[in-house]
């Protein structure tokens, strides 16, 4: 069966500092993996998407970039937080034509 | 472009009474839809698809094509319904997978 792997759970970074969240998938080949961003009263945000390895789509220009540098691997990134990144961040993956499969999340606050 | 559309935020209602989740899609071709739960605390999982015509812990969602929409329905709201819900259509191709801005249900006891 499949699964998907988010960490770390909670993070808090001062202002300035760069951040590295990673998700990875097991069980499956050649996902449609995705960031978003959660907050309240704005559902799920897309930040961005990879339907291969190095292939990244930008929804959101913003502070952040993502990375697949392997086929199950997924990596957000900045090299400089805001306070304005703080929030609730989830990987999930999919393939064509199926549902979502959501990572635990990741509470990220940017103090 | 596949577009889903959720009207209510917030959604209150009493134990025991109906509930209606709405979602209205704009979709070229022929949809593929979702519903997806979040419990606090939990991960946000699927509730049901509608291709497969299920009901699932007492919901259902059938898709009216004539109206575009989707709506989640539960003829007696059960207070462990309270949850935020999300609309989404299927990814395909080089879409990418959208959701609607989410419904809490709140049910009241």
């Amino acid at each position: 069966s499949q699964t998907i792997h988010q960490w770390p759970a909670t993070l808090v970074q001062p202002v300035g500092s760069p951040l590295s969240l990673e998700c990875t998938v097991e069980g499956t080949s050649n996902p449609n993996l995705y960031w978003y961003r959660q907050a309240a009263g704005r559902g799920l945000q897309l930040l961005f998407y990879s339907v291969g390895i190095g292939q990244i789509s930008s929804e959101v220009p913003q502070n952040l970039s993502a990375s697949r540098p392997q086929d199950r691997q997924f990596i957000l990134s900045s090299k400089k937080l805001l306070l304005s990144d703080s929030g609730f961040y989830l990987c999930a993956w999919s393939w064509q034509y199926t549902e979502a499969f959501f990572g635990q999340g990741t509470r990220l606050t940017v103090v | 472009a596949q577009r889903v559309t959720q009207p209510e935020k917030l959604l209150s209602v009493f134990k025991g009474a109906p509930v209606e989740l709405k979602c209205n899609y704009s979709y070229s071709g022929s949809p593929e839809l979702f519903w997806y739960v979040q419990y606090s605390r939990q991960r946000l999982q699927l509730l049901l698809r509608h291709i497969s015509r299920e009901s699932i812990k007492g919901f259902t969602a059938d898709l009216n094509k004539g109206e575009t929409s989707f709506h989640l329905k539960k003829p007696f709201a059960q207070e462990e319904d309270s949850a935020m819900y999300y609309c989404a259509p299927t990814s395909s191709g080089n879409t990418p997978l959208v959701f609607g801005k989410g419904t809490r249900l709140s049910v009241i006891a």
